[in-house]
């Protein structure tokens, strides 16, 4: 079925790095932005970056840049979140996305983010 | 960064009640508005996508409105399961941000 698994949960010190990964099934991995997005306890939501799986292209939130690495392994149809430098309020539940495209007038790009995966709690505590 | 601003920051309704959720971005996104929903413990579910588009599979009493900067989420009969925490997106430009949520309650 369609769906995106990720990896299990991680703790780690801070100024160590977590990778997380997330498997995509179901879909053709290459025709949909990976988007990664974060969630501390009790918080909203915000965006990190997307990974384009068909050519390895990547945007990052400008936060994020420096600390923050988005890969992909096409032949087995995984994306990957790096995440170096943490910090205590890099604590959050990490969630893998699919993004779908909508070709908005005059011919700009919406995505919207239509498959999520469960989600990984990333804790970072010494 | 666009900000986007949603009100209320949460609501208390019961079963069968009509809600309307609003979201504000502090510049105009088109119809770059999507919204989503999310119980707790679990993964954002996409409900509108495009202001006014309702996803695949989703309850015909959600339903989204407006463009520019002014947008709304309306739920027309409230059911048990509709009791979660609502996110706008804007998909305009990046950062893609969200709002900061609004808790609906029993």
């Amino acid at each position: 079925q369609v769906q995106l698994v990720q990896s299990g949960a991680e703790v780690r010190k801070p100024g160590a790095s977590v990778k997380v990964s997330c498997k995509a099934s179901g879909y053709t991995f290459t025709g949909y932005y990976m988007h990664w997005v974060r969630q501390a306890p009790g918080q909203g939501l915000e965006w990190m970056g997307w990974i384009n799986p068909n050519s390895g292209g990547t945007n990052y939130a400008q936060r994020f840049q420096g600390r923050v690495t988005m890969t992909r392994d096409t032949s087995i149809t995984t994306g990957y979140m790096e995440l170096s430098g943490l910090r205590s309020d890099d604590t959050a539940v990490y969630y893998c996305a699919r993004s779908t495209a909508t070709i908005m007038p005059p011919g700009e790009t919406l995505r919207r983010f239509d498959l999520w995966g469960r989600g990984t709690l990333v804790t970072v505590s010494s | 960064d666009i900000h986007v601003t949603q009100s209320p920051s949460s609501l208390s309704a019961s079963v069968g009640d009509r809600v309307t959720i609003t979201c504000r971005a502090s510049q105009s996104i088109s119809s770059f508005l999507n919204w989503y929903q999310q119980k707790p413990g679990k993964a954002p579910e996409l409900l509108i996508y495009a202001a006014s588009s309702l996803q695949s599979g989703v309850s015909s009493r959600f339903s989204g409105s407006g463009s520019g900067t002014d947008f709304t989420l309306t739920i027309s009969s409230l059911e048990p399961e509709d009791f979660a925490t609502y996110y706008c997106q804007q998909s305009f430009s990046i950062p893609y941000t969200f709002g900061q949520g609004t808790k609906l309650e029993i």
